[in-house]
């Protein structure tokens, strides 16, 4: 089956810029998404189709695209973003839609 | 306001059936596709499956094939997991979540916002 690969944790100073990323072999054909779970919480879209933000979301968070990895950068870092981050997109058939085993990011 | 809320959760055990519900208001429910994702304790989310804004198209994750069978009622503006044959793995919170409107392209734009509350499964004896 299918699989997008995250690394489990990230961590950065306040105010620095946190990577995430997102590997799958379908990704040159596929949107990616992102979405910021906190603890307790249903998890929220903060990037669709590889790097739109949709409305609400901060503009410190932006999402690229290159091969097969998609990247979600959070530049200038607050407290408030410490959570899960899942990236998601489809297999190669777009009739099954995965995610990434999600990465904790960790503010200092 | 969009909102889903879910409900039907609950224990059960090895081998039983449990029905969830998923009530939205806020938005022309009929116009949108759905899906159900769930999590494990502790675990990542998991996609379990889509249902497109006629019922005209669905899937599952393989997973769930032929245990769980997804529905809505586009008249009441609700949407629906039928769980048969539950497994001890089976146990997450599962969350319904809206889809984008689907204009018929390929390949089927399918990404979650927003997302219910959850409701969490236990399958246990």
């Amino acid at each position: 089956s299918y699989e997008l690969t995250q690394p489990p944790s990230v961590s950065v100073s306040p105010g620095q810029t946190a990577r995430i990323t997102c590997s799958g072999d379908a990704l040159p054909k596929q949107y990616a998404y992102w979405y910021q779970q906190k603890p307790g919480q249903a998890p929220v879209l903060v990037i669709y189709k590889d790097s739109e933000r949709p409305s609400g979301i901060p503009e410190r968070f932006s999402g690229s695209s290159s091969g097969t990895t998609v990247t979600l950068t959070i530049s200038g870092v607050q407290a408030e973003d410490e959570a899960d981050y899942y990236c998601q997109s489809a297999d190669s058939s777009g009739t099954s839609w995965v995610f990434g085993g999600g990465t904790k990011l960790t503010v200092l | 306001e969009v909102q889903l809320v879910e409900s039907g959760g609950g224990l059960v055990q090895p081998g039983g059936s449990l029905r969830l519900s998923c009530a939205a208001s806020g938005f022309t429910f009929s116009s949108y596709s759905m899906n159900w994702v769930r999590q494990a304790p502790g675990k990542g989310l998991e996609w379990v499956s889509y249902i497109s804004s006629s019922s005209s198209t669905i899937y599952y994750a393989d997973s769930v094939k032929g245990r769980f069978t997804i529905s809505r009622d586009n008249a009441k503006n609700s949407l629906y997991l039928q769980m048969n044959s539950l497994r001890d793995e089976d146990t997450a919170v599962y969350y319904c979540a809206r889809a984008p409107i689907w204009f018929g392209e390929s390949p089927i734009p399918n990404w979650f916002d927003p997302w219910g509350q959850g409701t969490l499964v236990t399958v246990s004896s």
